[in-house]
């Protein structure tokens, strides 16, 4: 069974700063990873995911994540914030080939001014 | 991308009654469809699996007597909660998606159902 680490509840952080989100997982078996965001009152959309191919993958708005098997990480980065970023996000795994989602707790990430 | 609607958005209601939950894809055929329960400040935690035509698949834990899933076409699943109880207040997400169960097809979240049972 897969299991998804976010460790920081919240990330407080200024406007045009960098960020990084964290993520680790735990699976005996070959893993999807994915990044998702939740703007209040609205459903998830995906930010970006990892299949297969190049560990680094970038996403929309800005974003982008590394995989890294070693680490068992997929911790995601923007290096300038904005002010809309401000949501939460979640990272979820899925073993390979299958759709079944398992969500990490989520990290509310607050952009101030 | 592809939309998917949940309603209602927030309902409130009286212990022991029955709730159901509508999620809609609106502009793709949804052939599975997956029912989640999203505690404060936890993550999501699937509850089941439905393909259009059969039975959900629950997950452990989950009663499938208590939280009945419908899945009669490929644009509709519902879910009720049976009997609800102040225990089943929570926001239920649903997500959507057109591929095959065993492959990668993204899914399609909708909005969530705020439940509160009183």
């Amino acid at each position: 069974a897969q299991s998804v680490t976010q460790l920081d509840s919240q990330v407080p952080v200024f406007e045009e700063a960098p960020v990084e989100l964290r993520c680790n997982y735990s699976s005996s078996v070959s893993v999807y990873l994915f990044w998702y965001v939740q703007y209040p009152n609205q459903g998830l959309q995906l930010l970006l995911k990892y299949l297969s191919g190049s560990t680094l993958v970038k996403g929309i708005n800005g974003f982008e994540a590394e995989f890294n098997k070693s680490q068992t990480s997929f911790h995601l980065r923007k290096p300038s914030v904005h002010i809309s970023d401000t949501a939460e996000y979640f990272c979820a795994v899925s073993e390979a080939g299958f759709q079944k989602l398992v969500f990490g707790t989520g990290t509310r990430l607050l952009v101030s001014p | 991308g592809a939309v998917v609607s949940q309603h209602p958005s927030r309902v409130i209601c009286k212990s022991g009654t029955s709730v159901k939950i509508e999620c809609r894809s609106l502009d793709f055929q949804a052939t599975t469809m997956f029912w989640y329960r999203q505690f404060p400040k936890k993550s999501l935690m699937l509850m089941a699996t439905s393909n259009e035509g059969s039975k959900a698949t629950y997950e452990q834990g989950v009663e499938k007597d208590k939280f009945l899933i419908n899945h009669a076409s490929l644009t509709l699943s519902t879910l009720t909660v049976t009997s609800a109880h102040p225990e089943d207040s929570s926001f239920y997400i649903c997500s959507a998606t057109s591929g095959e169960t065993f492959s990668y097809n993204e899914q399609f979240f909708g909005p969530g159902t705020r439940l509160t049972v009183l």
